[in-house]
């Protein structure tokens, strides 16, 4: 199986703070990964995938990078509604396994 | 336009089983890969099982196989979730979500509002 970690685990900035995320797999997976935005109470929503792509509908302050182990993802600029748990994805194969989470908090 | 709608979840035993279902409309389910995926209170997102889209290929974690049986109906374009021998770790919200293609190498790119499942005695 395919291991996903993810640092750090909590973070809080300010408004308009550029904000990075990583996620790393024990094996390479290509491109073949995924995050997701989880609002407090609410339902998952892709962001990117493949990597790199953004979503449709999703703002151009979030992008992703990263191939094979180490991946990232950066909000260029946060936002109050940004405050949400990040999770990372890999789909190159079964089981699908996600990261622990990222919290991302305003300071 | 893309929508999940799960059902099913209930309180139940150990020991016991349980059929969620999702209602898909705005596409036809047996094109895509689906996938469920639940997640404990307070907890994060476990990936839970998937089946590929234009055949019956299915995906377990390890965690429920052997005790978990994804499937679909397609008259009826509803995903299922067969589960038995259920633990109180199976305690969880469980969504269903569709992937991007047919394949299950793909991301999810549209989810339901979930079902919760608790067991308990």
């Amino acid at each position: 199986d395919i291991q996903m970690t993810q640092s750090p685990s909590s973070l809080s900035a300010s408004v308009g703070d550029k904000v990075t995320i990583t996620c790393r797999a024990s094996q390479g997976i290509s491109n073949f990964l995924a995050w997701y935005q989880q609002r407090p109470g609410k339902v998952p929503n892709l962001l990117i995938h493949g990597a790199s792509t953004l979503q449709s509908g999703v703002p151009s302050r979030f992008s992703g990078s990263g191939s094979g182990t180490d991946f990232t993802l950066t909000i260029s600029s946060l936002q109050p509604e940004d405050v949400a748990t990040y999770y990372c994805q890999e789909y190159d194969r079964a089981p699908l396994n996600f990261g622990p989470g990222t919290r991302v908090d305003l300071k | 336009e893309v929508q999940l709608l799960e059902s099913g979840g209930d309180l139940v035993q150990p020991g016991g089983s349980l059929r969620l279902s999702c209602a898909a409309s705005g596409f036809i389910l047996y094109n895509s890969a689906m996938n469920w995926v639940r997640q404990a209170p307070g907890k994060g997102l476990e990936w839970v099982s998937a089946i590929g889209g234009f055949n019956d290929n299915t995906w377990y974690a390890d965690s429920v196989k052997g005790r978990f049986t994804i499937s679909r109906d397609n008259s009826k374009n509803t995903l299922f979730l067969h589960m038995n021998s259920l633990r109180v770790e199976d305690t969880a919200i469980y969504y269903c979500a569709k992937a991007l293609g047919s394949s299950p190498r793909t991301a999810s790119h549209s989810w339901g509002q979930g079902t919760l499942v608790t067991v308990s005695s």
